[in-house]
């Protein structure tokens, strides 16, 4: 079964950098688009951005431009986020999602959320 | 960026209660428009795509239409656990955006 497997809770202080993962399993990982979504403490969906597992061509939201990057791991399956120059507002659960083939596009499977604290 | 406005933010309804959610798109986005539910602590789960189809797996109840800018979400007779926040999420252009989210309580 498809399977969106993310790493565990980070804390980081002000400043610092995070790189979480998000596994995938189930399907095959060269066809589908995986998206990252930020959502803050009682807050709504904020999408990211997007890579391609084929070639690895990403798409950031503008307010993440410049301080984030997203890279794949074709042989182990793994998708990467990584955020830097972290602040108190980046404390927030971040999830991968998978943007199924069918068009129109939208995302099928979520990984469970990996919660990244920012705090000194 | 495609703004996407939905409402309302949250509702209080009874259950059996047909619920009743929109979202309109700033442009035409075809039925480039899908539907999620998200429980407290849990990772959204796609309810509705293409703005009408329902995901395989998902109760009857839930229900979606619209096409162009205006697209509507439908509980026929909502269900204790249907208590959730729904978002809506426009994938036609890069960068995808969410609606507000709309907190359904009973």
């Amino acid at each position: 079964q498809v399977q969106l497997v993310q790493s565990g809770a980070e804390v980081r202080p002000p400043g610092s950098s995070v790189q979480i993962s998000c596994r995938a399993s189930g399907y095959t990982v060269t066809a589908y688009y995986i998206h990252w979504v930020r959502q803050a403490p009682g807050q709504g969906l904020e999408w990211v951005g997007t890579i391609s597992p084929s070639d690895g061509t990403t798409t950031y939201a503008q307010s993440f431009q410049g301080r984030v990057t997203m890279t794949r791991d074709t042989s182990t399956f793994r998708f990467y986020l990584q955020l830097n120059s972290l602040t108190s507002a980046d404390t927030a659960m971040f999830f991968c999602a998978r943007e199924m083939v069918e068009i129109p596009s939208s995302l099928d499977y979520w990984g469970q959320g990996t919660l990244v604290t920012v705090s000194s | 960026d495609i703004q996407m406005t939905q409402s309302p933010s949250s509702l209080s309804a009874s259950v059996g209660d047909r619920v009743t959610i929109t979202c309109q798109a700033r442009q035409d986005i075809g039925n480039y428009l899908s539907w999620y539910q998200q429980k407290p602590g849990r990772a959204p789960q796609l309810l509705i795509y293409a703005a009408s189809k329902l995901q395989t797996g998902v109760p009857s109840r839930f229900s979606g239409s619209g096409s162009g800018a205006d697209f509507t979400f439908t509980i026929s007779g909502l269900q204790p656990e249907d208590i959730a926040t729904y978002y809506c999420l426009q994938s036609d252009d890069l960068p995808y955006t969410f609606g507000q989210g709309t907190r359904v309580e009973i």
